[in-house]
């Protein structure tokens, strides 16, 4: 069965840039979450999406957006991006949503640095 | 609010010796604790859960039980192995409400010498 892919592994991008990270959930999952992870903060979620719907949304501000499709698959983008969001960003899917379950299967990855 | 806090690294120990990474979690409701590990380069992984007090989770010789009267949740191991060398991160869920996310302690790297 193949794991939660994530795309692209890595980007480099400049101030004021837009960025747009692809998630492939394990197939039969219905729940990706999106959380970011940088040395100083650990990991901070981002967002939860469920059957295509923002379940909940973590303490960002709003540059930070996100989509789930009818597959599953789910997309986050930054707009104007900040020195600051540079980090690696993970995608993680879970049959349910996670209260239910408590286990998210996580992909690699997608670092992104922004000069 | 929920929060989960770890003991800080780099924890640095010779193969073969016992491992105790400490865990204390803030939360109102019921949660449910976990310890994903992460090895280099590579996305986090459940490493054991416990879904109520006095659960005992384990994998792979590793354990940890669910304290509520310490609202603990330590990691255990009796023997560690180079391998084992990865940065454990600390979880919970909070099941009384329906937040679908789970809250991370900051994560603890482990290494493991020969």
């Amino acid at each position: 069965k193949a794991g939660v892919t994530q795309t692209p592994r890595y980007l480099i991008k400049t101030r004021g840039q837009q960025v747009t990270l692809s998630c492939s959930p394990i197939s039969g999952h219905r729940s990706v979450s999106w959380y970011q992870q940088t040395p100083g903060q650990g990991l901070q979620f981002l967002f939860e999406y469920f059957s295509e719907t923002q379940r909940n949304k973590g303490n960002f501000p709003g540059r930070f957006s996100g989509r789930q499709f009818s597959n599953s698959r789910s997309e986050m983008n930054v707009s104007t991006l900040e020195l600051g969001d540079s980090a690696l960003y993970l995608c993680a899917s879970s049959q349910y949503r996670v209260t239910n379950t408590g286990e998210l299967f996580f992909g690699e990855g997608s670092r992104l640095t922004v000069l | 609010g929920n929060s989960v806090t770890q003991m800080e690294g780099p924890v640095t120990l010779s193969e073969e010796a016992f491992l105790t990474i400490n865990c204390t979690y803030t939360a109102t409701g019921y949660p449910s604790l976990f310890w994903y590990v992460q090895y280099p380069g590579e996305g986090l992984q459940l490493l054991l859960k416990a879904t109520k007090a006095d659960d005992k989770g384990s994998n792979k010789g590793f354990e940890a039980t669910y304290r509520k009267e310490t609202t603990s949740f330590h990691l255990e191991k009796g023997s560690v192995q180079v391998s084992d060398s990865a940065v454990y991160f600390c979880a919970l869920s909070d099941n009384s409400s329906n937040t679908g996310k789970l809250i991370f302690g900051q994560g603890t790297t482990l290494q493991v010498k020969p």
